[in-house]
């Protein structure tokens, strides 16, 4: 079935570093990939999606491509902010039996420290 | 436009109890599910409904865990008897456009803490 895996966490890093947070996916057909966000004792929040091959999602200062040929969608952001610490899902939305399924990784989670 | 509305955000009760949480999805939104988020891992989708027909429940634990949406707009999800491993989150989301358009963004509510001790 629909699978997506996630770079295990947590990520730490300094104010203004680089983050690459990776996923890949399995799926059937040509599924909308997903980056959602959780910050704390909030709920959870769309980030950016894109919805077919060589799509680029961007919100926020954060970009993720929709690789097909190695069936990717990594998250990257070229410099991150206090702020920015928070849990990040990617997610997937294929279609199968005739209807839409969204299934998310496990998440990963990012601190950023000043 | 109002978000997905849950309720209770927290809840605790002892194992063997029941115990119920309701969501009020976005209006006009045809799809609804339910997610069980354990501590440190990605949402687990429980249930999923296309208006008030289920379309996907091949992970809710039967014997235990029930769900409807009457009506088509907000839904029920009930535990009964709990277990200590329910313990989680119970997200409540909705999206608008429903089967065979992948491309929708799903709105998550707040959730329910749940606690069984």
């Amino acid at each position: 079935g629909d699978s997506v895996t996630q770079m295990e966490g947590p990520v730490t890093l300094s104010e203004e570093a680089f983050l690459t947070i990776n996923c890949t996916y399995t799926a059937t057909g040509y599924p909308s990939l997903f980056w959602y966000v959780q910050y704390p004792g909030e709920g959870l929040q769309l980030l950016l999606k894109a919805t077919k091959a060589d799509d680029k999602g961007s919100n926020k200062g954060f970009e993720a491509t929709y690789r097909k040929e190695t069936t990717s969608f990594h998250l990257e952001k070229g410099s991150v902010q206090v702020s920015d610490s928070a849990v990040y899902f990617c997610a997937l939305r294929g279609v199968s039996g005739g209807y839409n399924k969204l299934i998310f990784g496990a998440g990963t989670r990012l601190a950023v420290h000043p | 436009e109002a978000g997905v509305a849950q309720s209770p955000r927290y809840k605790i009760i002892e194992k063997r109890q029941s115990v119920a949480f309701w969501c009020n999805p976005i209006s006009g939104h045809a799809t609804l599910y339910w997610y069980q988020q354990i501590l440190g891992q990605g949402p687990k989708l429980l249930i999923q409904f296309q208006n008030n027909g289920v379309v996907d429940d091949s992970q809710l634990p039967k014997d235990r865990f029930s769900a409807e949406r009457l009506k088509g707009v907000d839904s029920t999800l009930k535990i009964q008897p709990a277990k200590l491993e329910d313990s989680a989150v119970y997200l409540c989301a909705s999206s608008f456009q429903g089967t065979g358009v992948v491309g929708s963004e799903a709105f998550f509510g707040q959730g329910t803490r749940l606690t069984v001790v």
